[in-house]
C-alpha cells in the first residue's frame, strides 16, 4: 500500500517568513495529493490539492509543488501570519481510489 | 447547511463495553470513511465505504466494525474496546472516492480505561 512521510514534524517561523513542508510517497500510481489544515481542537479542512497532471498550483499565499519523478510534493506558505499556526497534513491517493493515506503531520507555529 | 455530524463528541468507557459512534452526512456523498488520529501518526484510515452496503478495511481495522445500510449514515462499532483504542476519531465523507475533498466531522474523543 501507499506510504507517506512528512517533514518536518514541527516548524517554527517568524511572522512574515515563508514555511515549507515536504512529503514523499511510495506508490507511483498515486495521482491526487491534498493538503489539510487542522487548527487546535478543530477538524481537518482541505486547503489546497494537486493532481499529477500539473507540477504546481497556487492559491493566494499557499502553493503546492509536485515532482512525480522523485515522488515528493511540498506545501509553501508565504508571508506567514499567526492564523497560519496549525497542524498540516499531506496525503496521497488515486483520484478514483478508495484509500487516502496521510503523512504524520507538521505542527507550524508562527511567532508574531 | 452541508455537514458531517458525529456523536458522541466525548466518551469515556471501560474495557470490553460495546460502543457505537454514529456518523451522518447530508451532502448525498457516496464515499464515507473513519480515521483515528494519534500524536505523531497522523490520520490513519480504519474503514471506508464506497456506497451503500459496500465497505472495506483501511490500514488499521482490527477491533472495529462498520455498516452502511443507508447512504447518509456510517456508524463505527467497537464491540470490545481496549485501552489501545483510546484516540480521536474522525468520520469523513466525499463525493465519490478518496480522490475528492474529504469533509470531516467534528471528531469523537474516546478514552478506554
Amino acid at each position: 500500500g501507499e506510504n507517506v512521510e512528512q517533514h518536518p514534524s514541527t516548524l517554527s517561523v517568524q511572522e512574515g517568513d515563508s514555511a515549507v513542508i515536504k512529503c514523499t510517497y511510495s506508490d507511483s500510481a498515486s495521482n491526487y495529493f491534498p493538503w489539510y489544515k487542522q487548527e487546535l481542537g478543530k477538524r481537518p479542512q482541505l486547503i489546497i490539492d494537486i493532481r499529477s497532471n500539473v507540477g504546481e498550483k497556487k492559491d493566494q499565499r499557499i502553493a503546492v509543488t509536485l515532482n512525480k519523478t522523485a515522488k515528493h510534493f511540498s506545501l509553501h506558505i508565504t508571508e506567514t501570519q499567526p492564523e497560519d499556526s496549525a497542524v498540516y497534513f499531506c496525503a496521497a491517493t488515486l483520484i478514483f481510489g478508495n484509500m487516502l493515506t496521510f503523512g504524520g503531520g507538521t505542527r507550524l507555529m508562527v511567532k508574531p | 447547511e452541508a455537514q458531517v455530524t458525529q456523536n458522541p463528541r466525548y466518551l469515556i468507557t471501560v474495557t470490553g463495553k460495546k460502543l457505537t459512534v454514529t456518523c451522518s452526512q447530508n451532502m448525498n456523498h457516496e464515499y464515507m470513511s473513519w480515521y483515528r488520529q494519534d500524536p505523531g501518526l497522523g490520520l490513519r484510515q480504519i474503514y471506508y465505504s464506497m456506497n451503500v452496503e459496500v465497505t472495506d478495511k483501511g490500514d488499521v481495522p482490527e477491533g472495529y466494525k462498520v455498516s452502511r445500510k443507508e447512504k447518509r449514515n456510517f456508524p463505527l462499532i467497537l464491540e470490545s474496546p481496549s485501552p489501545n483504542q483510546t484516540s480521536l476519531y474522525f468520520c469523513a465523507s466525499s463525493l465519490s472516492s478518496s480522490g475528492y475533498e474529504q469533509y470531516f466531522g467534528p471528531g469523537t474523543r474516546l478514552t478506554v480505561t
